[in-house]
């Protein structure tokens, strides 16, 4: 499974756009990069997952470079309910184990 | 369409005890996953049950065991309880039929040892 690096934290304000970039150089050709969202004392959920170039839904957007050794999660206008862990996962559809590394914390500010 | 269910929600145990923590899948998935996620901390990977056989693990001792049922519920089971097992314990369902292999989370029961 490739190892994904992401900042330990990150401060930002309501109504901006967030990015929290990625990096995973050892990504595998069938790998695909997943991100996840939680909240305190709550479980992980899913947000968006692709495999190249860009994807978009109703809550956030992943840009994939080419190379795919790293990616962007793209969080509109956040308000102060998006304050939570985001994870960064790289690995196969489907793989029988899903790794989490430390996720990097968002706080969103007045 | 029922979610993630598990139980208990709180619990407190002493060193040397024994707990088992139950979860019921999200209807329609085979597959649950069992996490270990300490404060601070990202998910840790205890294992998976795939049609009740294990089907992978983390690095974790073997006093850390589980069970699936044939309705796809599962139980984790860990004997001689440390004061570092302390944690939140998440279980989520996934199906194979899912074209992301997103996992379905519960809310997690967190054990505290004393």
């Amino acid at each position: 499974l490739a190892k994904t690096t992401q900042p330990i934290s990150m401060d930002s304000y309501e109504g901006q756009e967030v990015n929290i970039t990625c990096s995973h150089n050892n990504i595998a050709t069938n790998d695909y990069i997943t991100w996840y969202q939680q909240f305190p004392s709550q479980g992980p959920r899913f947000i968006i997952q692709g495999y190249k170039t860009k994807v978009t839904n109703e809550v956030a957007s992943l840009f994939i470079p080419a190379d795919r050794k790293s990616s962007t999660l793209s969080l509109p206008r956040v308000s102060l309910s998006d304050t939570a862990v985001y994870y960064c996962l790289v690995g196969k559809r489907g793989h029988d184990k899903i790794i989490f590394g430390k996720g990097t914390r968002l706080h969103i500010l007045p | 369409e029922t979610g993630v269910t598990q139980s208990p929600t709180h619990l407190i145990k002493t060193r040397g005890q024994q707990v088992t923590l139950r979860c019921s899948s999200q209807s329609g998935h085979n597959t649950v996953s069992w996490y270990q996620q300490a404060l601070g901390q990202g998910p840790q990977f205890i294992f998976q049950y795939y049609r009740e056989e294990e089907n992978g693990r983390g690095n974790f001792p073997p006093r850390f065991s589980g069970l699936q049922f044939p309705n796809y519920s599962s139980e984790l089971n860990v004997n001689a309880l440390e004061l570092d097992d302390s944690a939140l314990y998440l279980c989520a369902s996934s199906s194979l039929r899912t074209n992301t292999g997103e996992l379905f989370f519960g809310e997690g029961s967190r054990l505290t040892v004393l």
